[in-house]
């Protein structure tokens, strides 16, 4: 069966401090992506990660991707409150995804 | 730029009652999929399509019925509603790297 786990599922940070969540999975797929979700909101793509190695940047967050240990890992830099959400990872069986297969997401406080 | 557009955005239904959960998006994508989340939980698919007129079975469809007789639309059946059911539902459209996400219904089943 395949397994998409993420941790921690909950991290109160604050602001200005550096955090690391980790996706792992246990299929062989090469192409992950990660999302964030406001409450009561949709999802927004984040990163999409489509090779072993691959490692995007946006702003305070970076995502990278390492196929062989199956990890994915969204880090956190010097983190601001706006970032509160909570973030999924999610790993694609097919090939142009529509098939998605989630993590069961982060939820991320940072206090001011 | 409407996206990807459901209806409708919350619902309320008494246990065998049957509806459908519209999906619609104007992008010209291929590919759509039906996804349910739980409280606690990452989204899981229920159904997916690849083009007008394929339809396939994703991680939980039981209960559920599809199907894609155009390229814009893919509407979700409930055939017997149960409170199992009770989620928030997403449709999402791709082409290539990207997955866009319609704004979700809301069904609680009674």
């Amino acid at each position: 069966e395949l397994k998409v786990e993420q941790n921690p599922l909950f991290l109160s940070m604050q602001e200005g401090k550096n955090y690391t969540i980790y996706c792992n999975y246990s299929t062989t797929s090469d192409r992950l992506y990660w999302y964030r979700q406001d409450p009561g909101k949709s999802l927004e793509s984040l990163f999409v990660l489509l090779s072993n190695g691959a490692v995007k940047q946006e702003g305070r967050l970076m995502a990278s991707l390492d196929t062989k240990a199956r990890l994915s890992t969204l880090h956190i830099t010097a983190a601001v409150h706006d970032l509160s959400a909570t973030y999924f990872c999610a790993v694609d069986i097919g090939d142009s995804n529509y098939q998605l297969i989630w993590g069961a997401g982060t939820k991320l406080i940072i206090k001011p | 730029n409407a996206g990807v557009t459901q209806t409708p955005k919350f619902q309320v239904l008494k246990t065998g009652q049957s509806m459908t959960l519209q999906c619609a998006q104007d992008m010209n994508h291929e590919y759509m999929s039906w996804y349910r989340q739980d409280p606690g939980m990452g989204l899981r698919l229920i159904h997916y399509s690849v083009g007008a007129g394929i339809t396939d079975q994703g991680e939980v469809p039981n209960g559920y019925n599809v199907s894609r007789s155009t390229t814009e639309d893919f509407p979700l059946r409930l055939l017997s509603a149960a409170p199992s059911q009770t989620s928030v539902y997403f449709c999402a459209s791709s082409r290539g790297q990207r997955a866009f996400f319609g704004q979700g219904t809301r069904l609680t089943v009674v």
